[in-house]
């Protein structure tokens, strides 16, 4: 079956260290997206991309890089720039002429 | 830019109870309107959607939504909740041109009650 995946579930990390979270998808969209969640303030977008080798940031960049080499990947590096890393992150996917957006089922990273 | 405001963070029901879910948005053009539903520690996983037509629009697990514009209200309803209702809603929007952004609601939790 075709998806998301992201990859670990479960991320740790001491203070100051970049990670870097994975997002694959097999659904052979064009669009991908990266958001922030935190308790009580909804999702919020971090960047995106529309196609492969371009991307933008969007609301809360600051601390955040991404890449888009592949159709299929777009993988997140939360840099040790991020204040508050820690947070639920969740991965999406879009065709590119639908409102089919897919979700992963999230990176809960935990910076100590 | 647009906006989303869920009117209610948390929303506790009794089981076969009805339940309404408000959400409010602000965009000074057409918008496209969601439904999501999120489980602990899971990603999204769409409702409904309303794109153009009929202001009622059917989802899935038997919630459904009416779109006003007048009020620019895209209300969540279903007519008898159960346990397995609990969850968080998200109400979000987006636009017909360029990146088709979704730009979400805080959330609404609900919790249902035996």
């Amino acid at each position: 079956d075709g998806g998301i995946t992201q990859s670990p579930k479960y991320l740790f990390r001491k203070e100051g260290q970049n990670v870097t979270l994975s997002c694959e998808q097999n659904l052979n969209h064009d669009a991908m997206y990266w958001y922030r969640q935190d308790p009580g303030q909804g999702l919020r977008l971090i960047y995106y991309s529309q196609i492969v080798n371009d991307f933008q940031k969007g609301d809360i960049a600051e601390g955040y890089s991404v890449s888009r080499e592949k159709k299929e990947s777009f993988p997140l590096t939360v840099t040790s720039a991020q204040k508050n890393p820690t947070a639920f992150y969740l991965c999406a996917s879009r065709t590119g002429s639908g409102y089919g957006y897919t979700f992963g089922s999230g990176t809960r990273l935990t910076v100590v | 830019a647009q906006s989303v405001t869920q009117l209610d963070s948390q929303v506790p029901v009794f089981e076969e109870a009805p339940v309404e879910l408000r959400c409010n948005y602000s965009s000074s053009v057409s918008v496209y309107l969601f439904w999501y539903v999120q489980y602990p520690n899971q990603g999204l996983q769409l409702l409904l959607k309303y794109l153009s037509g009929s202001t009622l629009v059917k989802g899935i697990n038997g919630f459904e939504a009416e779109f006003n514009k007048s009020q620019t209200s895209f209300h969540l309803r279903k007519p008898s909740v159960h346990i397995s209702d609990t969850a968080e809603y998200f109400c979000a929007v987006s636009v017909n041109q360029g990146a088709q952004k979704l730009v979400f609601g805080q959330g609404t939790r609900l919790t249902i009650n035996p």
